[in-house]
């Protein structure tokens, strides 16, 4: 079965000061891997997804994602980050030709500090 | 598209009560997805449906939870008879699941049910 780990909780960062979100997976198969956000007393929405080609993926808001297969990572940066970006983010994977369920982290919440 | 509507957006009861959350998926789209959120247990994914469908119910905590999907543009979740630690905030989420991987999709969430049992 799959899994998903986000080791940090909490991020605090600077504002206009680089990021990472950390992600790691655990699957017998290949998977698909999907960043979400979810801004205060909102859904969640989809920031990027990685499905195949290029381990490099670029989001939406300025944030990409590199899939690291040997590390079964999939970390979240971005290179300078700003107030709104305040919200939790989630990890969550698929697995190709298994049934359509995504499963998500717990969530790291990211905190700008001005 | 006005995006996934839940409704309501709040709702507060009391235990033994029972209580229906409602959705409203994007159109067109083929997967419906219920979820609950907790500061304790994350985001759990509750069931879901593929064409009106449920296809796994295997989150549904226990009888006390049913959901329904009795067309392509409705769906509810309800709770009867409901209680205290199933206050949490539900979340609805549909995708259009008409590649040749579903798993694939993306999922459009609602903004979700804030319910409160006292």
């Amino acid at each position: 079965a799959q899994s998903v780990t986000q080791l940090d909780s909490q991020v605090p960062v600077f504002e206009e000061a680089p990021v990472e979100l950390r992600c790691n997976y655990s699957s017998s198969v290949s998977v698909y891997l999907f960043w979400y956000v979810q801004y205060p007393n909102q859904g969640l929405q989809l920031l990027l997804k990685y499905l195949s080609g290029s381990t490099l993926v670029k989001g939406i808001n300025g944030f990409e994602a590199e899939f690291n297969k040997s590390q079964t990572s999939f970390h979240l940066r971005k290179p300078s980050v700003h107030i709104s970006d305040t919200a939790e983010y989630f990890c969550a994977v698929s697995e190709p030709f298994g049934n359509e369920k995504l499963t998500f982290g717990t969530g790291t919440r990211l905190t700008i500090i001005p | 598209d006005a995006g996934v509507i839940q409704s309501p957006r709040h709702e507060v009861t009391e235990m033994g009560q029972e209580v229906t959350l409602r959705c409203k998926p994007i159109s067109g789209h083929d997967y419906l997805f219920w979820y609950r959120q907790t500061m304790m247990r994350g985001l759990e994914l509750l069931i879901y449906f593929n064409n009106n469908v449920p296809i796994d119910d295997s989150g549904m905590p226990e009888d006390r939870f049913s959901a329904k999907m009795p067309n392509a543009s409705f769906s509810t979740l309800k709770i009867q008879p409901s209680e205290p630690r199933d206050s949490a905030v539900y979340f609805c989420a549909s995708s259009p699941g008409q590649g040749l991987a579903p798993s694939t999709d993306t999922q459009y969430f609602g903004p979700g049910t804030r319910l409160t049992v006292l």
